[in-house]
């Protein structure tokens, strides 16, 4: 029943280690996304894809990388990883039906990722 | 200037009274306008967004916007306990492209 899923929910690795997180969603919509939050709370736009086409790239370092195999999935490898990159990573996606304000975001549970 | 700005809060409000949340935004360009609703440790949901000048009411919350002044507000009436959370408030310039603010942290005391 879960609309947007996300795996793994907890990721608590060392630095320089190299991970993926996926998420997942059973809504049919056609637009995905990658949000940081921060440790004050602040949420920021990583990446956009629709229909598998990467539309949003925001200024992320080259270490993090998207990945969309189908419409329903969008995945975020990160190598190398830096203690900066702890944070909550949320899955999101909408379909946009082409209306102002109509294409309401649904978010994924998240994954607090800990670089020790 | 931040692109979105909230105050953070928190903001304490006693069970049954008002909340006012507000939220002002430096793009002119911006055309759409939502306000998420952030639990803790929990993802954000879509309370309402509004893209016309004037009020949008919807149950027991009413969005305001005025873009000659830039600022988008949003009206919690009979406030209860299960609305402390963190009010995000998010801009479209169109597209898909959602710019939030940092979030207002609201408390609703018995």
């Amino acid at each position: 029943d879960t609309a947007v899923s996300q795996t793994p929910k907890y990721l608590v690795t060392q630095m320089g280690n190299d991970k993926s997180i996926k998420c997942e969603q059973n809504l049919g919509h056609d637009t995905m996304y990658w949000y940081k939050q921060d440790s004050k709370k602040f949420l920021k736009i990583m990446f956009s894809y629709n229909n598998k086409e990467l539309i949003i790239n925001e200024t992320v370092p080259n270490r993090f990388s998207p990945k969309s195999p189908d419409k329903a999935h969008l995945n975020l490898h990160i190598n190398s990883l830096e203690l900066g990159d702890s944070a909550v990573y949320f899955c999101a996606s909408s379909q946009d039906r082409g209306l102002a304000g109509d294409n309401e975001q649904f978010f994924g549970p998240g994954t607090r990722l800990t670089v020790l | 200037q931040k692109e979105v700005e909230q105050n953070s809060g928190p903001l304490s409000v006693p069970e049954g009274a008002i909340a006012s949340l507000n939220c002002t935004y430096s793009d002119r360009g911006s055309q759409s306008f939502f306000w998420y609703r952030q639990y803790s440790g929990k993802s954000p949901e879509l309370i309402m967004f509004i893209y016309s000048n004037g009020d949008k009411e919807d149950g027991r919350f009413t969005a305001q916007l005025n873009k000659a002044s830039q600022y988008v507000s949003l009206l919690i009436r009979d406030s209860q306990p299960s609305d402390s959370a963190t009010y995000l408030c998010a801009l479209t310039g169109g597209g898909n492209k959602l710019t939030f603010g940092t979030g207002t942290q609201l408390k609703v005391e018995l």
